[in-house]
């Protein structure tokens, strides 16, 4: 069975910060995406990934991935109040998108 | 195009009635998804469609639970005897098949958020 988790599952952080989200999966795949969702709304695209080494960066979020190790991260850099959200990665296999548990991020001035 | 067009919103129903969404995708995206979001979990899997033919279901998707794409535009997702325990955000998506090199992308809708009392 596929699976994928992330952790932390929740994430209290000061203004300013930087921390790393990890997202491991258990099956080969050729595309990981990073997905953000506030609350009571739709999945929000922030980063496909496509080969190993792949990184990509938006802002104050940059996802890479390792495909040897499955893993993902999401790294986020001198944290604002905005970037509270919950953060979803996602594996594409066999034609669809599995998805972590979800990292709330809580952002505190 | 606007994106994923999910109706309606919010749907309020009681248990044992049945209830149905719909779900307008990308017109030119041929894959259609259905996902089931409870709270505090990352949505999982129902069903996809491909044109209109419906190709792939998740032991999830029980028998009360029956979806359409009759000629591989919009989507409708059927419950019938609702259960308290399937209350939820249901959440539809598009994509292309083939996944083109301009776009990987699944375009998610807003959600459908059913409550049942």
């Amino acid at each position: 069975e596929l699976k994928v988790e992330q952790n932390p599952l929740f994430l209290s952080m000061q203004e300013g910060k930087n921390y790393t989200i990890y997202c491991n999966y258990s099956t080969t795949s050729d595309r990981l995406y990073w997905y953000r969702q506030d609350p009571g709304k739709s999945l929000e695209s922030l980063f496909v990934l496509l080969s190993n080494g792949a990184v990509k960066q938006e802002g104050r979020l940059m996802a890479s991935l390792d495909t040897k190790a499955r893993l993902s991260t999401l790294h986020i850099t001198a944290a604002v109040h905005d970037l509270s959200a919950t953060y979803f990665c996602a594996l594409h296999a066999g034609n669809m998108l599995t998805f972590g548990g979800g990292t709330r991020l809580m952002v505190k001035p | 195009d606007t994106g994923v067009s999910q109706n309606p919103r919010h749907k309020i129903t009681k248990r044992g009635q049945n209830v149905t969404f719909r779900c307008d995708p990308i017109s030119e995206h041929n894959r259609l998804y259905w996902y089931r979001q409870t709270l505090g979990q990352g949505p999982e899997f129902l069903t996809y469609f491909q044109n209109e033919a419906q190709l792939e279901k998740s032991r999830l998707l029980s028998d009360r639970f029956s979806a359409e794409r009759p000629k591989g535009s919009f989507s409708t997702l059927e419950i019938q005897r609702t259960e308290q325990g399937d209350s939820a955000m249901y959440l539809c998506a598009s994509s292309f098949a083939d996944f083109p090199a301009f776009n990987y992308g699944y375009t998610f809708g807003s959600g459908t958020r059913l409550t049942v009392v």
